[in-house]
């Protein structure tokens, strides 16, 4: 079965501080697809990130990077310099392609609240 | 360019009436997902269409149900409605998805549903 926990509900800092959000996944397939989208209160699902299950290297965008181990089954996100505008809600996802399936199978979703 | 469009933004229904939403995918694009997002249930796959074919359906009872038209818009209809089918319902579209590389999921604004 496929399954994305992302154990925190809800965040909350202030400005200017770090913050990570936690992703663990479960997949037998050893070809997959890891995603992070942001879910502002407007409703839309922005993505920001795709990952390989075979491309393990870390990516940094700006104030956010992306943390990928196998060996742990984790995808963790990191906000550095945090801003009000970060506020959200962050789903993680898992694509694996089982029987033509090829849907996105979301995280409960982590709540982040940036504080000025 | 423009991204994947949604009508309407928000639709209110009696319990046994019948809703209907309509997608338009990002240009391009000819694979349709639909997905529910429920108060605490988080964000569940609900139907994938690609080439005016339906190629997966979630764990939905069969008063969900849609189609894809030649243009590659799509319809969502769910028949007989319940309160509980109150949600956000977001329409996401990718490039053909029949391989098995996972092409990304771009998603609409949504339309929210309140089954009254």
């Amino acid at each position: 079965a496929q399954k994305v926990t992302q154990a925190q509900t809800e965040i909350s800092v202030v400005e200017k501080e770090d913050v990570t959000l936690d992703c663990v996944y479960e997949t037998r397939d050893t070809t997959y697809y890891l995603f992070w989208y942001k879910q502002p209160p407007s409703g839309e699902l922005v993505f920001l990130i795709r990952r390989n299950s075979f491309d393990e290297q870390n990516e940094i965008s700006g104030r956010y990077s992306w943390n990928f181990q196998k060996s742990t089954s984790s995808f963790n996100f990191t906000i550095t310099a945090s801003q009000v505008v970060d506020s959200a809600v962050y789903f993680c996802a898992l694509r694996t392609i089982i029987q033509g399936a090829q849907k996105l199978v979301f995280g409960q979703g982590t709540r982040l609240t940036i504080n000025p | 360019e423009a991204g994947v469009t949604q009508s309407p933004t928000h639709l209110i229904k009696t319990r046994g009436q019948q809703a209907t939403l309509r997608c338009s995918p990002i240009s391009g694009h000819t694979s349709v997902y639909w997905y529910q997002q429920a108060l605490g249930l988080g964000l569940q796959f609900l139907l994938w269409y690609d080439e005016g074919e339906e190629r997966n359906r979630g764990n939905f009872p069969p008063r969900f149900s849609g189609r894809q038209f030649p243009n590659y818009s799509s319809e969502l209809n769910v028949n007989a409605l319940e309160l509980e089918d109150s949600a956000l319902y977001l329409c996401a579209s990718s490039y053909r998805a029949l391989t098995r590389e996972a092409d990304t999921q771009y998603f609409g604004p949504g339309t929210r549903l309140t089954v009254l």
